[in-house]
This record gives C-alpha cells, structure tokens and sequence, in this order.
C-alpha cells in the first residue's frame, strides 16, 4: 500500500540553524501539507501546497518557513533559522483531491538546543 | 473560524467493551468533513473515519461508527468491540469544503484499553 514517507525521523540542531524537512508524497497526490504538533498539544496546520504553490498558510508560517517541490517526488519543508520554540513533530501529509482523506506521514521529530 | 473541541481528556475501556469518544465543532459553513484519526504510540495519524456533512446516514468502518447530529454539531466516534490496539490519542477534525484546505484539529483524546 503507499504511503507518505519522512526524512529523517529525528533532527537535532542548534537554535539558528536551518533544516529542510523532507517527505516524500503518495505519487499520484495533488495536495500536499505540512502540519506541526508540539509535545501534548494538538496538530497544528502549517501550509498546503498545489500546482507548485502555496495554496493556504497559517500565522505559524512565517518568513522562516518555506516549502518546495524541487523534484516532482519530493516536498520539503524549510526552516531557515531555528528558535526554540520550534521543536516539534512536523508531519507531511498528501491527499489526492481537496476534500479527500489526508494521508499522514510518520513526522519528523525536531528538537532546537 | 471553526473550531473543533474535545472536552474528554483521557478515557478508559476494558478489553471487548465499547467506548464513545466526543466531538463538538462550530462552524458556520454548511458543507464540510468531519474525520476521526488515531495517533498510536509510534505518533504515525492514521484515518479511522471519514463524514460528509451532506450525508445523513452516519459512517461505518468495521468496529467503528460515528453519531454524526449536525443540528447539535456533534460528531462522536463509537468503537465496539475495543481491542489492545486500539490504545491510541484519537484527534476529531474538521475541514469545510470552501476556500481553504487545512485540516483543523481537536486537542485529542488518550484512549486506554485495559486487558
């Protein structure tokens, strides 16, 4: 069965530091997310993205975030200078149409020292 | 803006009985999905149960069905039968069929199976 896959499952990095997130979508989805949840609280939506572009963003997803489609397969997920208050599970999600079942990936788990 | 609540925090079920998990949301669009997933320990969200806001008849998925009253803007997740497996965090979630695109969360609830 496919599934959406995450890279790497846990990422340590000094606050200031840039990540790129990496997540692999069911091939043949059209929609793709990035949602994150901090440590006990609930799931949290970042940003979709569609036809190469962001379609919807949250407040959360400010001037340090930013995602990318660079290869048809990949959807990345950029953090360009850490703070600590970002650690958190990101999760990637992709669904074939608009309104249908978000398919989840595993999440990466960020932890900003 | 919609908002989606779940006032139970944690719950607890013997092995084989049933458990109701509430939902409430507020929303002022009339078109929309309401979906119910399960975060098990190894944290990966997995679908249980997907409504249409259109349908009457309320869903079924094996073991699990939901008591969808859209009058009341209730939508509770019913498991029957509750196996091990089941110990999970359960999110409700909301999406309306309008401009937007996101998923948008309850705070969860644990669920705890005892054997």
């Amino acid at each position: 069965e496919p599934e959406v896959t995450q890279t790497p499952s846990h990422q340590v990095t000094q606050m200031g530091q840039e990540v790129i997130l990496r997540c692999v979508p069911i091939s043949n989805h059209l929609y793709f997310y990035w949602y994150r949840q901090i440590l006990g609280q609930k799931v949290e939506f970042l940003v979709s993205f569609y036809n190469n572009e962001i379609s919807e963003k949250s407040e959360i997803f400010d001037d340090q975030f930013s995602v990318e489609r660079p290869d048809g397969s990949n959807f990345t997920l950029k953090i360009r200078s850490t703070k600590l208050e970002d650690s958190a599970m990101y999760f990637c999600a992709s669904s074939v149409l608009l309104y249908n079942e978000q398919f989840f990936g595993p999440g990466t788990r960020l932890t900003v020292l | 803006a919609q908002t989606v609540t779940q006032s139970q925090p944690e719950m607890s079920v013997q092995e084989a009985e049933t458990v109701t998990l509430s939902c409430t949301y507020d929303t002022s669009e009339s078109n929309y999905y309401l979906f119910w997933y399960k975060q098990p320990p190894s944290r990966q969200m997995i679908l249980v149960i997907r409504q249409e806001a259109y349908k009457q008849q309320n869903a079924t998925e094996n073991r699990f069905s939901v008591n969808f009253q859209k009058a009341a803007k209730s939508f509770s997740l019913k498991i029957s039968d509750s196996q091990l497996g089941d110990t999970a965090m359960y999110f409700c979630a909301f999406i309306h069929t309008g401009a937007n695109s996101k998923l948008t969360f309850g705070k969860g609830i644990t669920l705890s199976v005892r054997p």
